[in-house]
């Protein structure tokens, strides 16, 4: 267990629509980035935030796009879906001092995109 | 891609034996980690080098890395058949905040 949750587990949308997935930290962690992993493949950083500003992205279009809030959840949001969209999506936090480069992982938000 | 490429894709012991997985990469790093996924959900970390170390015992784990030939490799001693899972090598690219997943290594441990 990493103190790390995502909600929901899993999600069925449609070509178009618009999803938000949402993320808790672990206690005690600032730092929150979010990860897209389709099928056989490994995971794909999408964007980092640290104290609710975003400090690095990936190659993601804008309609990928997140919050951080005063707590340190996060979420992610996503327009106008697309069929490439459904993936394994995973947040992660790290810590503010101490080993700040490991990662702690939540169980992931299985998208489908139908 | 900037993805670590990993080798091999697949691999299948017996329990008992050891693992040996690579990961390659190409661009400067600060660190490099292994992380284990067990059936396509949360990843779990397992070690890291920092870019000035060559080499790393945690366990049964050994990692090595070569920031000359920009490689690593994670050695998994005396196998057991909980090991079986995907093993990713993460990259920390230098001056970047982005974290550079390999394409991993589907490790097959049998009883």
């Amino acid at each position: 267990e990493t103190g790390v949750t995502q909600s929901p587990t899993h999600l069925i949308k449609t070509r178009g629509q618009q999803v938000t997935l949402r993320c808790s930290s672990q206690s005690g962690h600032n730092t929150v980035s979010w990860y897209q992993q389709a099928l056989g493949q490994g995971p794909q950083f999408i964007f980092q935030y640290y104290r609710e500003e975003e400090n690095g992205r990936g190659n993601f279009p804008p309609r990928f796009s997140g919050l951080q809030f005063p707590n340190y959840s996060s979420e992610l949001n996503v327009n106008a879906l697309e069929l490439d969209d459904s993936a394994l999506y995973l947040c992660a936090s790290s810590a503010a001092t101490g080993e700040v480069e490991k990662l702690f992982f939540g169980s992931g938000t299985q998208l489908s995109v139908l | 891609s900037q993805q670590g490429e990993e080798d091999p894709q697949a691999l299948s012991i017996q329990e008992g034996e050891n693992a040996t997985m690579n990961c390659s990469y190409k661009t400067s790093i600060n660190n490099l980690q292994w992380y284990r996924q067990n059936s396509g959900r949360g990843l779990v970390h397992l070690i890291l080098i920092r870019s000035n170390e060559r080499e790393k015992h945690s366990g049964r784990l050994r990692v090595t890395l070569d920031t000359s030939k920009k490689s690593s490799s994670l050695l998994i001693t005396a196998s057991r058949a909980a090991d079986t899972a995907s093993y990713f090598c993460v990259l920390k690219a230098k001056g970047t905040y982005k974290y550079i997943f390999g394409t991993g290594t589907r490790l097959k441990v049998l009883a």
